[in-house]
């Protein structure tokens, strides 16, 4: 298995400012992905964070607003940027290796509170 | 389109009483079946999962899970409950290594 580390774990913000959250895997996986989950509801994709390259966005989500930063196989970053109240989630990353069970882990989350 | 559906968003069960926690999806090939648990203000924890062979698999912490195509099930099965036991839980389903469809969780509490 792996292990997924995030910080910071939780914030509180002002509205108009970014935060920045990072995730670090423990050995290398194939896919990241950041989900969003909104106070007492599910888990919704955000996107997939690609190696080098632009991330992979779901339909509502877009790079001015959530840019995804993955230099290498295993660090990734989400910038919650301009935030609202509305952004107040937890943030959570996972990882998944290519041919490996096809399992992801989780990190422990990013409970972020925008006023 | 894929989509998973747990009828029930809230469980209380006495604690050693059996437990069951349904859960149903919708998938347009052989689905890979997950089971996660998420403690308050933790992340998320698998406790389970199905890919293939015995439709009945065996998890973490006493849980079991038992895969049935033609009710295009995955319930989630305890034979007795402890008190730790309270905490969110999630069924996915996925392809492998592309993100997961959650369903909206049930919230189990476990009274004494």
């Amino acid at each position: 298995s792996a292990v997924i580390s995030q910080k910071p774990s939780r914030d509180i913000c002002q509205r108009g400012t970014s935060l920045t959250i990072q995730c670090q895997v423990d050995s290398q996986v194939t896919m990241m992905f950041w989900y969003r989950q909104q106070p007492g509801q599910s888990l919704t994709l955000i996107a997939t964070a690609n190696q080098g390259s632009e991330a992979t966005y779901e339909s509502g989500f877009v790079i001015d607003k959530f840019p995804i930063s993955r230099p290498n196989l295993t660090f990734s970053t989400l910038t919650v940027s301009n935030m609202s109240p509305e952004d107040s989630s937890i943030y959570l990353c996972s990882g998944g290796r290519q041919g490996a069970l096809n399992e992801q882990f989780f990190g422990p989350g990013t409970r972020l509170t925008v006023l | 389109a894929q989509s998973v559906t747990q009828p029930d968003i809230h469980i209380t069960v006495s604690e050693g009483a059996s437990l069951e926690l349904r859960c149903n999806y919708s998938y347009g090939a052989t689905p890979y079946l997950f089971w996660y648990v998420q403690s308050p203000g933790q992340g998320l924890q698998l406790l389970l999962k199905y890919f293939s062979g015995d439709t009945l698999v065996q998890g973490i912490k006493g849980f079991e899970a038992e895969f049935k195509r033609s009710q295009s099930s995955f319930n989630l099965r305890k034979p007795s409950v402890h008190w730790s036991d309270a905490a969110e839980y999630f069924c996915a389903v996925g392809p492998g290594n592309t993100p997961l469809v959650f369903g909206k969780g049930t919230r189990l509490s476990v009274i004494a």
